[in-house]
């Protein structure tokens, strides 16, 4: 059973920034937050994680909310390439979590020309 | 550098036939490895995991299982095939269970049982 929720689809128009959010109200001090992204028929594929500061790479940035349940995914730029299910899991390493990595349905984000 | 390889890419089996897909990681070692499923239009469902040689853990019970014969090679098998095994069967592993340890997806497998 997934800990985070997420809509379970959005759109966005190619060129403009994409905003997934991820709810993880349940998380606990130690799990960092992480993002996957499943282009159809292929295997999910990492793209950014963190714990408590913001975080941002070649792909996309990550920003946590001070509380920690929440954190938004952002494509600045959105392509018809980064048309894909995206996944937020989170994990730690208490209680046996650190073992699993448990996906949830993830949001299909669909980028429209 | 490190890298996941997964076969075959597609396969096409009878039902009550027996099933064996491989997964063997490159380039590092101890890996945990992990077995995922993902049905049409579904999300992923985690089916085994392996921390070490001969140690599996089965999150689901199905008609399916996995071995561990070897410190980088990953096995899921099934001695009679149902209809319901369709399916995209994934594997990944972890570098560590380190929390900042990123998880790596292999390409699948894509089963369908007719």
């Amino acid at each position: 059973d997934a800990k985070t929720t997420q809509p379970p689809s959005m759109d966005c128009a190619e060129g403009r920034a994409a905003n997934l959010p991820c709810n993880h109200s349940t998380i606990s001090g130690n799990e960092y937050v992480y993002w996957y992204r499943q282009i159809h028929s292929q295997g999910p594929q990492y793209i950014i994680h963190g714990l408590k500061n913001n975080e941002t790479n070649e792909m996309a940035s990550l920003i946590i909310t001070e509380d920690r349940k929440s954190s938004t995914l952002i494509l600045p730029h959105a392509t018809l390439r980064d048309t894909a299910v995206y996944y937020c899991i989170v994990r730690g390493n208490s209680g046996g979590s650190n073992y699993k990595l448990t996906f949830g349905k993830g949001t299909l984000l669909t980028v429209n020309p | 550098s490190q890298t996941i390889h997964q076969w075959p890419a597609t396969l096409v089996q009878p039902v009550g036939s027996p099933l064996s897909l491989e997964c063997t990681v490159e380039g590092t070692s101890n890996p945990n490895l992990y077995w995922y499923r993902q049905a049409a239009g579904r999300g992923l469902q985690l089916l085994f995991y392996s921390v070490g040689i001969g140690q599996i853990s089965s999150e689901v019970p199905q008609n399916l299982s996995a071995s561990r014969p070897q410190d980088r090679q990953f096995i899921l098998s099934s001695k009679k095939l149902l209809l319901s095994d369709s399916g995209f069967y994934l594997c990944a592993w972890l570098r560590s269970l380190s929390p900042e340890a990123e998880a790596f997806f292999g390409q699948g497998t894509r089963l369908t049982v007719v």
